[in-house]
């Protein structure tokens, strides 16, 4: 079955410091995954995608993913973290079956200490 | 260009109760994701509506339907409310046959 594996409940980081969220998949095809990211009370922002080609991806707000088939890993980085980087990530797989729908990470909860 | 919208904001219903929420969406597109976000979980598939009809349905009972209208936009009906069923209620929408999907802000249910 398609899944998608956030190890890191709650991560707490410095201001300015570099910030590295994990997330794994279980997916029989090559995957189409995402990282989204959502401040309280809000919606989803897609943060990056990968689809096919250069493993390693670049986002909006500094963010860079690397696809690593061989790990079934799709970790999202940030050399630098800013105070309003703090917010919940959210990794997901489109499973395709027809439906493309999205399968998501339980979300990874960032804390950024000033 | 109008992102995803969703109404209403807010809504909150007592068990047994039944709600409708609502979501229009992204200019162009035809297809409409429906999830469920419990509170501190990741969004859950409900299920995605295409040309009008349930093109395929998540792990949810019967109580949650929904409809699409022939402008693309949606409704998501769930009857007899549980106090389970709280949760933020997600819209996403996107062009057939392309992953990418566009999210609105969501409908936070409250069932007490």
């Amino acid at each position: 079955a398609q899944s998608v594996t956030q190890p890191d409940i709650h991560i707490t980081v410095s201001e300015g410091a570099s910030l590295e969220l994990r997330c794994n998949y279980s997916y029989g095809a090559t995957p189409y995954l995402f990282w989204y990211v959502q401040s309280p009370g809000q919606g989803l922002q897609l943060l990056l995608k990968y689809f096919s080609g250069d493993t390693l991806v670049q986002g909006i707000k500094g963010f860079e993913a690397e696809f690593k088939r061989s790990q079934s890993s799709f970790n999202l980085r940030k050399p630098s973290v800013h105070w309003s980087d703090a917010a919940e990530y959210f990794c997901a797989v489109g499973a395709s079956s027809g439906t493309y729908k999205y399968i998501f990470g339980t979300g990874t909860r960032l804390k950024v200490l000033a | 260009d109008a992102g995803v919208t969703q109404s209403p904001t807010h809504l909150i219903k007592t068990r047994g109760q039944q709600v409708t929420l609502r979501c229009s969406p992204k200019s162009g597109h035809d297809t409409v994701s429906w999830y469920q976000q419990a509170l501190g979980q990741g969004p859950q598939f409900i299920f995605q509506y295409y040309e009008e009809e349930e093109r395929q349905r998540g792990n949810f009972p019967d109580r949650f339907s929904g409809h699409q209208f022939p402008n693309y936009s949606s409704e998501l009906n769930v009857n007899a409310l549980l106090l389970g069923d709280s949760a933020l209620y997600l819209c996403a929408s996107s062009l057939e046959g392309d992953y990418e999907q566009y999210f609105g802000p969501g409908t936070r249910l409250t069932v007490t």
